[in-house]
């Protein structure tokens, strides 16, 4: 079956950086994009952005632009989201979730990331 | 970018009854590239409408969308239990691919 997994939950200091895996199994990983969607602590969704996992184009949310970088290995089918100079804000968990056209579904699991001094 | 606000933020209802949550976006919405979830507590999202008015699989028809333009809304008749939780609307721009999320509606037990 489908199957997103994610790596396990970071606490991170402001200023650092912190980089969130995606595993992707059970398709063909350049037939779906990939979408990055964070959840702050009692708060909604906020999409991050999306990578293309035939050919790696990006989009990301403009507020995140220059803070956040999204790759993928399709050897590994496996996708990534790096996000720098954190901050106390940047506490969420953070979902991946295959992309089909304008649905996403299903997601991963959830990775929590904590930035606190 | 199109904003989606979503009313109410909470909704107090009781089994049995009917709930309607609303999504006004700020602009028109293709209808193909309007969809609802529902996430509960420690879980990811997970479709329940897409295209603003189809069921995806598994989702029990009590569950039903309607509207276009910039004006949709999620029906739940005859709520159960397991239907108390936070529901969100979200909408794809293409070219480049483009998402947004409602705030979210928490829809709780009276």
């Amino acid at each position: 079956q489908v199957q997103l997994v994610q790596s396990g939950a970071e606490v991170k200091k402001p200023g650092a950086s912190v980089k969130v895996s995606c595993k992707a199994s059970g398709y063909t990983f350049s037939n779906h994009g990939i979408s990055w969607v964070r959840q702050a602590p009692g708060q909604g969704l906020e999409w991050m952005g999306w990578i293309s996992g035939y050919n790696g184009d990006t989009n990301y949310a403009q507020k995140l632009q220059g803070r956040v970088i999204m790759t993928t290995d399709t050897s590994t089918s496996t996708a990534y989201m790096e996000l720098r100079s954190l901050r106390s804000d940047d506490t969420a968990v953070y979902y991946c979730a295959r992309v089909s056209g304008s649905l996403f579904g299903p997601w991963g699991q959830g990775t929590l990331v904590t930035v606190s001094s | 970018d199109i904003v989606l606000t979503q009313s109410p933020g909470t909704l107090s209802l009781s089994p049995g009854e009917r709930a309607t949550v609303s999504c006004r976006a700020s602009q028109s919405v293709s209808r193909s590239y309007l969809a609802w979830y529902q996430q509960k507590p420690g879980q990811a999202p997970r479709l329940l409408i897409y295209g603003a008015s189809s069921r995806a699989t598994g989702i029990p028809d009590r569950f039903s969308g309607s509207g276009s333009g910039t004006d949709f809304t999620l029906t739940i008749n005859r709520l159960e239990p397991e239907d108390f939780a936070v529901y969100y609307c979200q909408q794809y721009g293409s070219s480049p691919p483009t998402y947004t999320f409602g705030q979210g509606t928490k829809l709780e037990i009276k």
